[in-house]
């Protein structure tokens, strides 16, 4: 089944404790990228990649690493989290070709820091 | 802010009454996208339409562009409790790199 997985679903951490949130995809695409989602605000970009070794900031970067060293995983760090931070995240991803097309989501990962 | 604006915030409208809810945007773009989410789950793709389109048709679902106004709506036709969610729009602008830029959604409420 074609389908992005994230990992962990749920999380609750302490400020400063570094974490990493996984996502992998199963259908060969190119171009991958996180989101945060919060009451009001919407869903706001943070990372994108658009292929293996290829990471690009998005509108909300600031406190947030990604890595791509694989095509199927895109990894979300947080070096040192902040209660800032506690937010529903999504991963998503799609094919480069068609970046502009449909993007296929994840289940979320829903993060708090205390 | 680029980002696409949803209009209305929310709507509750008895089953079998269409939904229509508005995107309205700031420059000019690619596409337009509309995603539906169910509570607290991922987004799924529902429609795109492109900049030189006009409207599309997926099932009960329509959609329009009017780039003049730099707007879009999405119809649902004969509603069902099942279109309970918030929809998104997503933009995808002209000489913006390659980032997508989505509205802060519509919770839609179908009452039975």
């Amino acid at each position: 089944e074609a389908q992005v997985t994230q990992n962990p679903r749920y999380l609750i951490t302490v400020t400063g404790k570094k974490l990493t949130v996984t996502c992998s995809q199963n259908m060969n695409h190119e171009y991958m990228s996180w989101y945060r989602q919060d009451p009001g605000l919407g869903l706001r970009q943070i990372y994108y990649s658009m292929n293996v070794e290829v990471t690009d900031k998005g509108d909300v970067p600031e406190g947030y690493k990604v890595s791509r060293k694989e095509k199927r995983n895109f990894p979300l760090i947080l070096e040192s989290p902040s209660p800032n931070q506690t937010s529903l995240y999504f991963c998503a991803s799609t094919h480069q070709a068609t970046k502009y097309n449909e993007q296929f989501f994840g289940p979320g990962t829903r993060l708090t820091v205390l | 802010s680029q980002q696409g604006e949803e209009d209305p915030q929310a709507l509750s409208i008895q089953e079998g009454e269409n939904a229509t809810m508005n995107c309205s945007y700031k420059t000019s773009i690619n596409n337009l996208q509309w995603y539906r989410q169910n509570s607290g789950r991922g987004l799924v793709h529902l429609i795109l339409i492109r900049s030189n389109e006009r409207e599309k048709h997926s099932g009960r679902l329509r959609v329009t562009l009017d780039t003049s106004k730099k707007s879009s709506s999405l119809l649902i036709t004969a509603s069902r409790a099942a279109d309970t969610a918030s929809y998104f729009c997503a933009t995808v602008f002209m000489n913006r790199d390659d980032k997508i830029i989505f509205g802060k959604g519509t919770r839609l409420h179908i009452l039975p």
